[in-house]
């Protein structure tokens, strides 16, 4: 079974906008990854949050942990056309050495 | 420095056929990790080996054996393919067997049982 569950499943912006992802998750985590992939590529690691932190910042990426509602966000600000690709959320568990990976979020940026 | 290498890069078997999927880091890590991934889908872990000399099942494992040659390969075997088992496949290895770092992945082997 799924641990994170991103929203929206799919989302098309201008470029120059920012996109916001969301991930839900089940279980008590030790830390929270964000990974993009590109289309047909393998997935390349974005950012980690500790289950400690709160909000984490590399670049143009903002993400946020709220483990009282077991959520994380992304921000990606001032998007540009090149951050098109899928992201995903991947949960690292208190009881496992498991990464758990949620479906994705598809991420179109128009020029 | 190439990172994680996947051969092949694509596969069409047919029902009952057998493979092994290849992978091989040169990144000197410990743990080494399978995954499928199906459309519109996240990956989901097949196996694992958080060390040399180790191998565990993951979320998925039936119709799976793996190997892990060395500290730098880690191999996966289809006995007996079933179309079920079409998917990409994804390698990926992490430098220790903690939570707190990062996965490095290969670029995927795509494979269609007929």
């Amino acid at each position: 079974s799924q641990q994170g569950e991103e929203d929206p499943q799919a989302l098309s912006i201008q470029e120059g906008e920012n996109a916001t992802m969301n991930c839900s998750y089940k279980t008590s985590i030790n830390n929270l990854q964000w990974y993009r992939q590109n289309s047909g590529r393998g997935l390349v690691h974005l950012i980690l949050i500790r289950s400690n932190e709160r909000e984490k910042h590399s670049g143009r990426l903002r993400v946020t942990l709220d483990t009282s509602k077991k959520s994380s966000s992304l921000l990606i600000t001032a998007s540009r056309a090149a951050d098109t690709a899928s992201y995903f959320c991947a949960t690292a568990e208190d009881s496992s050495y498991k990464l758990i990976f949620g479906s994705g979020t598809r991420l179109l940026v128009r020029p | 420095n190439a990172g994680v290498t996947q051969t092949p890069k694509f596969q069409v078997l047919k029902t009952g056929q057998s493979m092994t999927l290849q992978c091989a880091q040169d990144m000197n890590h410990n743990s080494m990790y399978w995954y499928r991934q199906d459309p519109g889908m996240g990956l989901r872990l097949i196996y694992y080996s958080a060390s040399e000399g180790t191998t565990d099942k993951g979320e998925v494992p039936n119709g799976y054996n793996v190997s892990r040659l060395n500290k730098r390969e880690f191999s996966l075997r289809l006995e007996s393919a079933a179309p079920s088992q079409t998917s990409v496949y994804f390698c990926a290895s992490k430098e220790r067997p903690g939570r707190d770092n990062e996965q490095f992945f290969g670029p995927g082997t795509r494979l269609t049982v007929l």
